[in-house]
């Protein structure tokens, strides 16, 4: 089974910095899928950005872009002139690409971002 | 509305009352997904549909819980005699179709609380 483990249950960031939020994920596949949602005071999740373990080169969203160390299993967000409205939980997910695995999303606990004015 | 709605958005249930969780896809999704948001954590996976198909429930905590999605689109989530540990938020998702990537798309969750 996958597991996804974010070690950082809080970050803050001052606006217009720049934040790391890390994850790290253990898996015996070879191919997957890796994503960051958002999810703010609303609970809707939110889709931020996503990156296939095949592709070495690092997925970019405008001010969002990934971190994908493959051997070492781990897959950061860096987010960029940080927003107000970037504030909420984001958590670090693992889907498989095997057929028949569902294609079910394995979460991390979680990181709560405030962004300081 | 083109999202997943969920209904309803609050539920407050007395021990050991039933309760039935509704999810509405987007239209066309194929397959559907229900997971349990317990508070401070990242969601956790119940159940898996591919239209009426229930094709996964290994997620399901007990056999308390009850999934149907009976025509392929809308499904309901039941929870039988509640109990204050099935006090969460319940997430539903959808995508289109099964296979290469097919992104997830989120409801708003109904907050369950058990008294």
């Amino acid at each position: 089974a996958q597991t996804v483990t974010q070690s950082q249950p809080e970050m803050s960031v001052q606006e217009a910095e720049t934040v790391t939020l890390s994850c790290t994920y253990d898996t015996s596949e070879s191919d997957y899928y890796l994503f960051w949602y958002k999810q703010p005071p609303s609970r809707q999740m939110i889709l931020v950005i996503r990156q296939e373990a095949y592709k070495q080169q690092n997925a970019t969203e405008n001010r969002f872009s990934v971190n994908f160390q493959k051997a070492a299993k781990s897959f950061s967000l860096k987010i960029s002139d940080s927003q107000l409205g970037d504030a909420a939980m984001y958590f670090c997910a693992y889907r498989s690409v095997e057929i028949g695995a569902g294609n079910m999303l394995t979460f991390g606990g979680g990181t709560r971002l405030m962004v300081k004015p | 509305g083109a999202g997943v709605s969920q209904s309803p958005r609050y539920k407050v249930a007395k021990r050991g009352q039933d309760v039935a969780l509704r999810c509405d896809p987007i239209s066309g999704h194929v397959s559907l997904f229900w997971y349990q948001q317990a508070l401070g954590q990242g969601p956790e996976f119940l159940t898996y549909f591919q239209n009426e198909a229930q094709l996964d429930k290994s997620g399901l905590p007990s056999d308390r819980f009850f999934a149907e999605r009976p025509e392929g689109s809308v499904s309901t989530l039941k929870i039988q005699r509640t109990q204050q540990e099935d006090s969460a938020v319940y997430l539903c998702a959808s995508s289109l179709g099964v296979g290469t990537y097919n992104e997830q798309f989120f409801g708003p969750g109904t907050r369950l609380t058990v008294l």
